[in-house]
């Protein structure tokens, strides 16, 4: 069954730090998403991407957040410079039509120190 | 704004038997779509189930099967047999349905533990 992949799976940085969170959508889907879920908290979306921009973002997605879908297979998140409340787990998404319900990846554990 | 909200959280059940987890949800849309996703401790996010909300039928998918109540805004998801490999946080989540790629709101999550 068709995987979305994120990597590295745990991640530690410095704060203050940049760093870049990758992902691998299902090749025919059209629809990118980021999530995020601090630590005993609900899942929250950042950002939806399609057809190359930004579809919606939350308020959380503020100026250090980004996306980009550099090579047509590959879906980054890049935090300019990394708080430490941003230590979260962020999962990326993909669909193909943006209702039937996303493919999560396994996510990214984001440690900021 | 959507909010979605998971009154339980946490439950038990025995292995085999049937549990329900609550989700209520506050929305002014008409066309929407509903979900539940599962997270074992693997922190995967999982989807168990979806219903469209034009649609009365309740969906099912093998042991899980949900009781969707539009007027009420109750979406609730009910698992028969519970096995242990069902032990893992539950999410509710909302979908407006009028754009596609519409975000997904979640609720809190329901910890549930089956027993052996």
């Amino acid at each position: 069954e068709p995987e979305v992949t994120q990597t590295p799976s745990h991640q530690v940085t410095q704060m203050g730090q940049e760093v870049i969170l990758r992902c691998v959508p299902i090749s025919n889907h059209l629809y990118f998403y980021w999530y995020r879920q601090i630590l005993g908290q609900k899942v929250e979306f950042l950002v939806s991407f399609y057809n190359n921009e930004i579809s919606e973002k939350s308020e959380i997605f503020d100026d250090q957040f980004s996306v980009e879908r550099p090579d047509g297979s590959n879906f980054t998140l890049k935090i300019r410079s990394t708080k430490l409340e941003d230590s979260a787990m962020y999962f990326c998404a993909s669909s193909l039509t943006g209702v039937y319900g996303y493919t999560f990846g396994s996510g990214t554990r984001l440690t900021v120190v | 704004a959507q909010t979605v909200t998971q009154s339980q959280p946490e439950m038990s059940v025995q292995e085999a038997e049937t549990v329900t987890l609550s989700c209520t949800y506050d929305t002014s849309e008409n066309n929407y779509y509903l979900f539940w996703y599962k997270q074992p401790p693997s922190r995967q996010m999982i989807l168990v189930i979806r219903q469209e909300a034009y649609k009365q039928q309740n969906a099912t998918e093998n042991r899980f099967s949900v009781n969707f109540q539009k007027a009420a805004k109750s979406f609730s998801l009910k698992i028969s047999d519970s096995q242990l490999g069902d032990t893992a946080m539950y999410f509710c989540a909302f979908m407006k349905g009028e754009t596609s790629g519409s975000r997904l709101t979640f609720g809190e999550g329901t910890q549930l533990t089956v027993n052996p």
